[in-house]
């Protein structure tokens, strides 16, 4: 069964600090990986989604790189800002077979950007 | 348009009552999917539906939840007898198609506290 480790569980950073936050899944086997925004009380929203066949994809400030063979993402957020304190959750696409296309979650890292 | 909207935000029902929770996927999006957020984790994978058939429903936790799409847009969650352990956030989500390339876009879910 793929299980989905977030470390940390919590991050406090000042304002302007690069940071990075850490995905890692125990089966490559994997269609694709997000990387999703939560506000509190909020849905998710979508940030970045790298394909398996993908080492690393950017917008903007942000910058997700994925090492399928090691179980490794890593989401690189440049010059934070306050704005951008919420839960950052990771989530994989497990490729089994026909039929299936759930996406597993991790526990998510909660950020808080310091002015 | 616009993206996915989810009916009602919150929901508080008394342990025992039956609930309907409603799923508007983005136009166009022929996959939806339902999951579940319990405070403090990840969301986790209920039901998916591609068109107006449930293409696999192995995250329902129990016979008291259903889901349906009847027209293959709006999804209804049905849940009877509820029980206090139902209390969590449930996530829509809709991709254009289910495959490879399925970028998943969530709803802001609705919040469901059984009492």
């Amino acid at each position: 069964k793929q299980e989905v480790t977030q470390i940390p569980a919590a991050l406090s950073v000042p304002e302007g600090e690069n940071l990075v936050l850490n995905c890692s899944f125990t089966d490559s086997a994997i269609y694709n990986l997000q990387w999703f925004r939560q506000d509190p009380g909020k849905g998710l929203t979508s940030l970045l989604l790298i394909q398996s066949s993908q080492r690393e994809q950017t917008s903007g400030r942000l910058n997700a790189s994925l090492d399928k063979s090691s179980g490794r993402s890593t989401l690189y957020i440049a010059a934070s800002q306050p704005g951008d304190s919420a839960t950052y959750l990771c989530a994989v696409h497990p490729y089994s077979g026909a039929g299936s296309y759930q996406l597993t979650f991790g526990k998510g890292t909660k950020l808080s950007v310091i002015p | 348009g616009a993206g996915v909207s989810q009916t009602p935000s919150n929901k508080v029902t008394e342990k025992g009552k039956y609930v309907e929770l409603r799923c508007d996927p983005i136009s166009g999006h022929t996959a939806l999917y339902w999951y579940r957020q319990s405070l403090g984790q990840g969301p986790e994978f209920l039901i998916y539906f591609q068109g107006t058939g449930a293409a696999d429903d192995s995250g329902l936790p129990n016979d008291r939840f259903f889901a349906v799409r009847p027209e293959g847009s709006v999804s209804t969650l049905k849940i009877q007898r509820t029980e206090r352990g139902d209390s969590a956030v449930y996530l829509c989500a809709s991709s254009f198609f289910a495959g490879e390339m399925n970028e998943q876009y969530f709803g802001p879910g609705t919040r469901l506290t059984v009492t």
